[in-house]
């Protein structure tokens, strides 16, 4: 797609259930991040994906975290037994692969969580 | 040990005046990328101004500027005639040789008419 697409963006759910956020990054970008970002705060890196596989995922706070990109494409992040402290709103990032270069970061407009 | 810092919450500018916003950044890498990103209110993330470490000159983007000094490691943002339309959060990140982007905290700009 012409940008990075994410759904939904908006969640409210309670305490204790599932969610899942998906990220439909700019076709031809190889990589692919999640963000977490509170009110007033920078993005917090959760987890980067070079292709299918995770690059770097020491950022997922707990267990409770998991992301995929089984196809090297759309990814879903996947929160379980949600808690308050779960709320933010969760940007994905894709990007061309290179480390040289303006490799630009371009990001989705955001899903808002909201555990109630 | 935190990659990225501004130091400046909140800024106020005249509308038409120029600002600087500070970043200062921490790596040992040898080839890393600087970024600068806007956040308005909406809560989009807009890219505006890239410098890599090996670049020799100052990025420029219209009226967007990075005045780059490798050796402090600072990468501070310029805005010159700035707009009411500026007034957003400016986030300084930084890109490490692992493709990895760190973002600093940011810092609130109001410009004022």
């Amino acid at each position: 797609g012409a940008g990075v697409s994410q759904t939904p963006s908006n969640k409210v759910t309670e305490k204790g259930k599932y969610v899942e956020l998906r990220c439909d990054p700019i076709s031809g970008h190889t990589a692919l991040y999640w963000y977490r970002q509170s009110l007033g705060q920078g993005p917090e890196f959760l987890i980067y994906f070079q292709g299918t596989g995770a690059a770097d995922d020491s950022g997922l706070p707990n267990d409770r975290f998991f992301a995929v990109r089984p196809e090297g494409s759309v990814s879903t992040l996947k929160i379980q037994r949600t808690e308050r402290g779960d709320s933010a709103v969760y940007l994905c990032a894709s990007s061309l692969y290179g480390g040289f270069g303006a490799n630009v970061l371009t990001f989705g407009a955001g899903s808002r969580l909201t555990v109630l | 040990a935190q990659k990225i810092t501004q130091t400046q919450p909140g800024m106020f500018v005249q509308e038409k005046e120029a600002v600087t916003l500070d970043c200062t950044y921490d790596t040992s890498d040898q080839s890393y990328g600087l970024f600068w990103y806007k956040q308005p209110s909406s809560g989009e993330m807009i890219f505006l101004i890239y410098q890599g470490s090996y670049d020799e000159q100052n990025a420029t983007e219209g009226r967007y500027s990075l005045n780059f000094q490798k050796a402090r490691k600072s990468a501070n943002l310029v805005i010159s005639a700035s707009q009411l339309g500026d007034s957003a959060m400016y986030f300084c990140a930084m890109r490490d040789a692992g493709n990895q982007f760190y973002f600093g905290t940011g810092t609130s700009l109001t410009v004022i008419p």
